[in-house]
Parts: structure tokens; sequence; C-alpha cells
């Protein structure tokens, strides 16, 4: 099983719509998840953090299932401008070692 | 102005030349990182760096060799540039105490080796 996967897409999803995808990681110790964004040619950015009671910041909810390890990033009321590539993060807790996804291309259709 | 600046932002070498990739921050962080993405492979650490005197090895370093001159200030060298080190460049930092996790990424630099 690879550390940390996640299907590459693309999800094209209508404006307006609600997309959820998730992130599979190996290392049950793991401690850190997080969502990173990055836009065609630019620099991944932080989304955010995923914390085990789950959690929101407006349109954008993030969970993390334990059990099965895997965290997902829900996003309601899709706008263009959320089209970008989504990384999940996390750290495996080995030397404080972080591993980034390959990433899930999210593309939304007006 | 950026908090992390990288030069240049784009280049084109030739096989065998020695390329340096620059990466400066203002941000004060200790902790300093050099990834390259590939197309389907995602991020990719080459290596990393805690303080001045902390030099690490990641995932991918062959091939390259790193300086940390300064807090401030992390290069990146291609000794003899080879075609299969075309891609991007992205410098990132993070600080001690903080989630290291928590990274802020310079805007890329794109090299090409012919």
């Amino acid at each position: 099983r690879k550390e940390v996967e996640q299907d590459p897409g693309p999800f094209n999803v209508p404006e307006g719509a609600t997309v959820a995808f998730n992130c599979t990681y190996s290392n049950s110790a793991s401690q850190s998840f997080f969502w990173y964004r990055q836009d065609c040619r630019k620099e991944p950015k932080l989304l955010m953090s995923v914390y085990s009671s789950g959690n929101e910041d407006g349109r954008f909810t993030a969970q993390l299932n334990r059990a099965s390890q895997y965290i997902s990033l829900l996003i309601r009321d899709s706008k263009l401008s959320d089209s970008a590539t989504y990384l999940c993060v996390v750290n495996m807790n080995r030397d404080d070692k972080i591993i980034f996804g390959k990433g899930t291309r999210l593309h939304i259709l007006p | 102005d950026a908090d992390v600046t990288q030069t240049p932002r784009n280049r084109i070498t030739k096989t065998g030349k020695r390329i340096m990739l620059e990466c400066s921050q203002t941000k004060g962080h200790d902790r300093m990182y050099w990834y390259r993405q590939d197309p389907g492979l995602g991020l990719r650490l080459i290596y990393y760096s805690f303080d001045v005197k902390d030099i690490n090895k990641g995932e991918i370093s062959d091939g390259y060799s790193v300086s940390r001159q300064a807090q401030a200030k992390f290069s990146l060298s291609l000794e003899s540039a080879i075609p299969n080190q075309t891609a991007l460049y992205f410098c990132a930092t993070s600080f001690t105490g903080g989630p290291s996790d928590t990274q802020y990424f310079g805007p890329g630099t794109r090299l090409t080796v012919l």
C-alpha cells in the first residue's frame, strides 16, 4: 500500500454541485493531516488542517477516519475558482516526515 | 513582497551544465526544503535543512547538492544536469515548534535540461 494515495481525477463537476474526494494513508501512527491546494503552475498552499473531530471552513469540510485510515475533503456549492489540484498531506510521525499525495484534479464546469 | 522567493523562475540549460537554484525567505523560519514536482509523481523531497548547520537527504537526493548559507538562504545545485532532472522545483519553509507539515512554498523554478 502506498504511503499516501489519492484518486488523480479529474473530477468534472458542474458549478454549484457538491464534490468530495478521499485520501488514504498507510501508517496508522500518523498524527497530522492537511489539505493543500495547488493551482496550475503555481505553488501549493495550505487549504486546511484535518482534525479528529472533523472541521469546517466555509464551504469546505475535512474529516478524518482513523479506523479506515483516510481523510476526506468535501466542497459544497462549488465555484469556478475551486478548480485546482488538491493535495493530501500526512505527517507520518517518524522523524517528522511528511508525505504529499500526488493530488486530485478538480474541474468546476460553468 | 513574497515571503519565499526563488531565482531563477525559469531556466533552460544543456546536459552536463552546472546549475544553481536559489531560495530566500523573509519569514524568519529555521527549516527549509527543496522539492521537485513531476507530472504524475507529485512532490518529492530532495533535501531539507532544520538550521544553518543541518543538512539532510530526502527521498531523491542523488544528482543534487545543497548549501544553507544563512538561515534565510538555501540553494540547490545540479552539478551536471541531465534531462530527467527537467521538472518544477519548489523551495519551502516551516518553523520549529510549529507543525512541519505547514509549509510555505516559493513560486517555483521551472527547469528544462536539453
